[in-house]
This record gives C-alpha cells, sequence and structure tokens, in this order.
C-alpha cells in the first residue's frame, strides 16, 4: 500500500491566520481524500481532490475556507483560511481504494494536529 | 447514503477477557466494502481489515477476528485475550467501489492491567 508523508505534523496559529498542509505520497494515486477529525470525534471527509480538476467538497465545507490543490499524482496540499479556534482539529489526507487486492484498504497520512488560539 | 453506527463509545475491560465491538451500517449499494482501523494514543490510523460484500468469510487473524452478517448488515470485531496494547479507539468504516469512506463515531477501548 502507498506511503503517505503528511506535513507539518501539527502547530499552533493564531486565529486569522492561513495553514497549508501538504501530503507527498510514494506512488501516483487517482483519488486523494482530505479528513477532518475534531477533537474525541470521528473522522469527517471535507473533500475529494483528483488531479487535473477541481476538488469536490462535502456539505458544510466550501472552497473558500478549504482550498485544496492537486497539482500531480503525487502530491496534495489543503489549506486552512481564516482560522478560528473552531478549526482546532487533526486534519488527515487519504489515498486507496477498493482494488482486487482483498486486503487493499485506504492509507492515512499521520496527520496535522492543528489548535487556533 | 451510507451510514455505520458503533453503538458501544466506551469499553472497559481487563486484560486477557475477550471483548466484541459492534459494527452496523446501512448502505444502497450492492457492492460495498466494510474496514476497521485502529487509532491508538498516538492518533496515527492504521488499517485493520477490509470485507467486500459479497465474501461473507469470516477472518481470524491472531487475537483478532471478524464476524461480517450480511442479514443483519454487521460486521463485528472480536479481541480474543485482550492486552493493554489493544487500548485504542476502533472505526468500523464504509465505501462504495472507490468512493470515500464513511466512519462510524468509534469506540474507545481501555483495557486495563
Amino acid at each position: 500500500s502507498a506511503v503517505i508523508s503528511q506535513k507539518p505534523s501539527r502547530d499552533i496559529c493564531q486565529r486569522g491566520t492561513s495553514l497549508t498542509i501538504q501530503c507527498q505520497v510514494d506512488s501516483q494515486v487517482t483519488m486523494m481524500f482530505w479528513y477532518r477529525q475534531q477533537p474525541g470525534q470521528s473522522l469527517t471527509l471535507i473533500a475529494t481532490a483528483n488531479q487535473g480538476s477541481e476538488a469536490t467538497y462535502e456539505s458544510g465545507f466550501v472552497i473558500d475556507k478549504f482550498p485544496i490543490s492537486r497539482p500531480n499524482l503525487t502530491f496534495s496540499t489543503l489549506t486552512v483560511s481564516n482560522m478560528s479556534p473552531e478549526d482546532s482539529s487533526i486534519y488527515l489526507c487519504s489515498v486507496g481504494g477498493t482494488g482486487p487486492r482483498p486486503n487493499y484498504g485506504y492509507t492515512f497520512g499521520s496527520g496535522t494536529r492543528l489548535t487556533v488560539v | 447514503a451510507q451510514k455505520v453506527t458503533q453503538a458501544q463509545t466506551e469499553i472497559s475491560v481487563v486484560e486477557k477477557e475477550d471483548v466484541t465491538l459492534d459494527c452496523v451500517y446501512e448502505t444502497r449499494d450492492t457492492t460495498y466494502y466494510l474496514f476497521w482501523y485502529k487509532q491508538p494514543p498516538s492518533g496515527e490510523l492504521v488499517f485493520l481489515i477490509r470485507r467486500n460484500s459479497f465474501d461473507e468469510q469470516n477472518e481470524i487473524s491472531g487475537r483478532y477476528s471478524w464476524n461480517f452478517q450480511k442479514s443483519t448488515s454487521s460486521f463485528n470485531f472480536t479481541i480474543t485475550a485482550s492486552q493493554v496494547v489493544d487500548s485504542a479507539v476502533y472505526f468500523c468504516a464504509l465505501s462504495g467501489r472507490n468512493t470515500p469512506l464513511v466512519f462510524g463515531k468509534g469506540t474507545r477501548l481501555s483495557v486495563i492491567a
């Protein structure tokens, strides 16, 4: 399965600023996914990022707040814009799918733990 | 719409006890995939297993076993002879063919020595 390098691993940011999170994959992948995990909660999908097209956002998430870039098949960034304390969460990228190998699944980056003060 | 329900929010067991984590799912897809992930206190998500909708064979991997029953839309996870290192949050998740995962709320398992 793919290996994902996600940066930064954590950050403390001032409200009103923006943070860009990067995910680098060791192989070419068609789809990348971005999730948010609020404290003590489950994972919620923010958007799906395909190379060469605009990201598809889930209900409750908008491009102005969470712009995503996907310049090639191994890299993507998520920006959290104009941050407020409510944006304090773990953000994770994911790749993978449901290929024919029986235990092929979705791999996750190690996460970015964001605290907004 | 797809939905995953993990009714057990927190479970606490004494080491060496067996524990079963429940997962019930809803989907209209005829082909779908079920997953279990472990999230230890360090925060990373560890893939445990994937089960396809067309394969109801149960699986055992060491102390872990999974019981998939389409008739009850359940995909339960049992840890036999639990250990302190099993303490984590466990997520059940569902996807269609190459679609994003939908996660349950997770079950926090605490294994006490």
